[in-house]
Parts: C-alpha cells; structure tokens; sequence
C-alpha cells in the first residue's frame, strides 16, 4: 500500500513569491493534515481538511490556506512569503477524522526562502 | 494554552541498554498519545500509540506508558539497536480537534 507523498522534494522561492506544495493521501484515507517543522521550533499544526472542508486551524496567518479536492487530495498555498517560513512542511492523512484518529506522515516538502 | 514538554532532549546509550523518553501535557481533555521516530530526511513514522482508557501498551521492544492523573507518559525502549538512532518524538492530542501537539523532541544515539 503507498504511504502519503508530497511534491515537491523541494522548493526555492524568494521572499514575497507564493509557494504551492502537494499532498496525496493514503488510499482511503479522507483526512488531510498540514504540520511545519522550522529549525528550533518544532512540529507545528497548520490545518485539517476533512470531506472537503476545513475544519480546524493552527496558530498561522491567513497568508497560509489550502483546500482538499474531491480525490482527497490537498494543496497547501503560502502566500507573501517572509525567511521565517523556510521549514519541512509536512502532511498526513488518516483514515477517520478528528484528534484521536492515528496520522501517517509523508516525507514533506523543504520549503527555502531566499 | 496546550503544550507538551519532552525529556530529555538528547540521549545517548550503549546498544543493548534501555531508553526512556518522558513527556508531560498540559491539556486534561488530551485522549490520544502516539510516539513518532524521525530519521534524517525522512517524515516522523509512527511507532506506538495509546488512548487514554489504557495504562501501558507494549509492542516487542517498545512499550509506552500513561498516567492520567499527572498528566505524563513515558516511551521504553528495551535492548537498543544501532538502528534505534533516530529523534523521538511525543504528541497529544483531543478528540474533535485534528491537531497533535508535539514535544520538542528527543535525539536518541545508541552507541554499537
């Protein structure tokens, strides 16, 4: 069975560009979870998306949204891009929604702002 | 506000030894415990996980212990293999909610 994938690998952009990063979830899997890894600080939740909708939100600025299309599937969008976003990012899917549901992470997209 | 604190942040032990990673959350609504093992360049890969109407869970070489009432939970890991050289990782995480929250990390070496 495929685990989660992410594309890209990795990701170059310049400060004040929009980055887009792409995630796949497990088959059947219909929730998509979104978590940055910067240096020093950790694992981060962003977001969920669960049947198409957001459902719940981390401690991020709006300039960081997303959507999970029909497939399942989800983007996450980075816009007005600041140094201080250059991180993993990293998603997960599980099989239910909700906290207690176990999360399968992907390899993650390194995001670099120059 | 939700925070889980991780301990130690680095270990380093003979092969064969035991690990123990210890993690305390804050929020007493948090049901759900996994552990996670990060390699180099590589997502966090689940490795255990307990829910909180259960005290200790064991799989081979790892167990995790909970304890409700202080609000701690504690990763062993017996007879270390060079190939348990990895950051550990600890979260918690309510029902409803989507979000695990992570401890800082432990960077755990096991010395062959």
């Amino acid at each position: 069975e495929a685990g989660v994938t992410q594309s890209p690998t990795h990701l170059i952009k310049t400060r004040g560009q929009q980055a887009t990063l792409r995630c796949s979830p497990i088959s059947g899997h219909t929730s998509v979870y979104w978590y940055q890894q910067a240096l020093g600080l950790g694992l981060q939740f962003l977001l969920w998306y669960d049947e198409g909708e957001e459902r719940n939100r981390g401690n991020f600025p709006p300039r960081f949204s997303g959507r999970q299309f029909p497939n399942y599937s989800s983007e996450l969008n980075v816009n007005a891009l600041e140094l201080e976003d250059s991180a993993l990012y990293l998603c997960a899917s599980s099989l239910l929604g909700g906290g207690t549901d176990t999360q399968y992470f992907g390899p993650g997209t390194r995001l670099t702002v120059l | 506000g939700e925070n889980v604190e991780q301990h130690p942040s680095t270990l380093s032990v003979q092969e064969g030894d035991s690990a123990v990673i210890k993690c305390t959350y804050s929020d007493s609504a948090s049901n759900y415990f996994p552990w996670y093992k990060q390699e180099l360049g590589k997502g966090p890969q689940l490795i255990i996980d307990i829910r909180s109407n259960v005290g200790e869970k064991k799989d081979q070489r790892i167990a995790v212990t909970l304890n409700k009432t202080a609000k701690h939970f504690s990763l062993h890991i017996t007879e270390t293999q060079p190939e348990d050289s990895a950051v550990y990782f600890c979260a918690a995480s309510t029902s409803n909610t989507g979000k695990l929250i992570f401890g800082q990390g432990t960077t755990l070496q096991v010395k062959p």
